[in-house]
């Protein structure tokens, strides 16, 4: 069965500061990496998500992610952040065995920018 | 379009009383169906999915069942809320092609007091 770890409960970071928001995963088949993102009192919504090709994806509010089968990691980048980036970022995996597709999440990194 | 619906938005409810949370996707057929829940300052947590019509598969033993009836429709329930069943709850299914995906409802936030 897949998982997700992410190692970084909480992220604090001044604004216009890069930042990285780490995530592995465990599999032992292929498959599909999503990040989300949760602001305060709000539902999910998806940031990026890699099925295949090209292993750097991009959001259209400035955040990347890439894609590394050896280390098996999925790793959120932005190089300036702001304010209004502060919200809870989840990892999540979904493996392509059989027709299932269930999709299993990280526990989350709680990204805090400061002014 | 293909949109999810999920009712109600936020629920307040006694220990001890019934819960049945709703979730219909309009604008496909045979979708697969999925539960989720948040405890509060925690990750999201797979509770049931259903690939079909009457099939529906636990992740995790708890206090709460789900029902498909109908293709569309996704029904989680439970006889008896604990302080433990708090938290926000997040239905969703899964689309698959080109534009593979996962599409979430709003959530209900339910609170057992």
């Amino acid at each position: 069965a897949q998982s997700v770890t992410q190692l970084d409960s909480q992220v604090p970071v001044f604004e216009e500061a890069p930042v990285e928001l780490r995530c592995n995963y465990s599999s032992s088949v292929s498959v599909y990496l999503f990040w989300y993102v949760q602001y305060p009192n709000q539902g999910l919504q998806l940031l990026l998500k890699y099925l295949s090709g090209s292993t750097l994806v991009e959001s259209i509010n400035g955040f990347e992610a890439e894609f590394n089968k050896s280390q098996t990691s999925f790793h959120l980048r932005k190089p300036s952040v702001h304010i209004s980036d502060t919200a809870e970022y989840f990892c999540a995996v979904s493996d392509l065995v059989g027709n299932t597709d269930k999709l299993i999440f990280g526990t989350g990194t709680r990204l805090q920018v400061f002014p | 379009s293909q949109t999810i619906h999920q009712w109600p938005a936020t629920l307040v409810q006694p220990v001890g009383s019934p819960l049945s949370l709703e979730c219909t996707v309009e604008g496909t057929s045979n979708p697969n169906l999925y539960w989720y829940r948040q405890a509060a300052g925690r990750g999201l947590q797979l509770l049931f999915y259903s690939v079909g019509i009457g099939q529906i598969s636990s992740e995790v033993p708890q206090n709460l069942s789900a029902s498909r009836p109908q293709d569309r429709q996704f029904i989680l329930s439970s006889k008896k809320l604990l302080l433990s069943d708090s938290g926000f709850y997040l239905c969703a299914w899964n689309r698959r092609g080109p534009d593979y995906g996962y599409t979430f409802g709003s959530g209900t936030r339910l609170t057992v007091v």
